[in-house]
């Protein structure tokens, strides 16, 4: 069975600062997907990382994939407020997503 | 281009009834998946719906049941409503072959309380 999961679960940032956020899957796939989630709210597509090394960017949001390693990254470089929410990455299967665990980020002043 | 759209909002049951939840896909998905997401956990998939046929399904019960109509809408039934069914419903849709990586676009879920 596959399984998903996220490190940190919690992360606290500061303002302009940099950090990762990390997802391993235990079984191979070519496809993972970024999700944004506020809270109450539902989710919002970030990314879309398709084959082995692709690498996608978006303002201060970074994500890449290595199939070998079974991991994708998500990176974050110089946290604003703005970025605080709940982060899930999700390995496609075929007909559905396994997410994983969910990783908050709050970004502090 | 509408989103996706889900009905109700809010819906608090007690045990043991019943529930029907709706989605609208985005214009021109055929394809709908439904997930269930409880508190501080991400979405489990229940099933998904592919030109009106079940595509595919998750570990849920067959109280848990699905229709994806002509337009490509969909309902979510769920019978003998248990405590622990209360979760957030989300719907998404795609398209498959999509340049988009066939990415599920999900609506704002229906967020249902079981007493």
């Amino acid at each position: 069975e596959l399984k998903v999961e996220q490190n940190p679960l919690f992360l606290s940032m500061q303002e302009g600062k940099n950090y990762t956020i990390y997802c391993n899957y235990s079984t191979t796939s070519d496809r993972l997907y970024w999700y944004r989630q506020d809270p109450g709210k539902s989710l919002e597509s970030l990314f879309v990382l398709l084959s082995n090394g692709a690498v996608k960017q978006e303002g201060r949001l970074m994500a890449s994939l290595d199939t070998k390693a079974r991991l994708s990254t998500l990176h974050i470089t110089a946290a604003v407020h703005d970025l605080s929410a709940t982060y899930f990455c999700a390995v496609d299967r075929g007909f559905k997503l396994i997410f994983g665990t969910g990783t908050l980020l709050a970004v502090q002043p | 281009e509408t989103g996706v759209t889900q009905s109700p909002t809010h819906l608090i049951k007690t045990r043991g009834q019943q529930v029907t939840l709706r989605c609208s896909s985005q214009s021109g998905h055929n394809t709908v998946s439904w997930y269930q997401q409880a508190l501080g956990q991400g979405p489990q998939f229940i099933f998904q719906y592919y030109r009106e046929e079940e595509n595919g399904r998750g570990n849920f019960p067959p109280r848990f049941s699905g229709l994806q109509f002509p337009n490509y809408s969909s309902e979510l039934n769920v019978n003998a409503l248990e405590l622990d069914d209360s979760a957030l419903y989300l719907c998404a849709s795609s398209l498959p072959l999509a340049p988009d990586g066939d990415t599920q676009y999900f609506g704002p879920g229906t967020r249902l309380t079981v007493l």
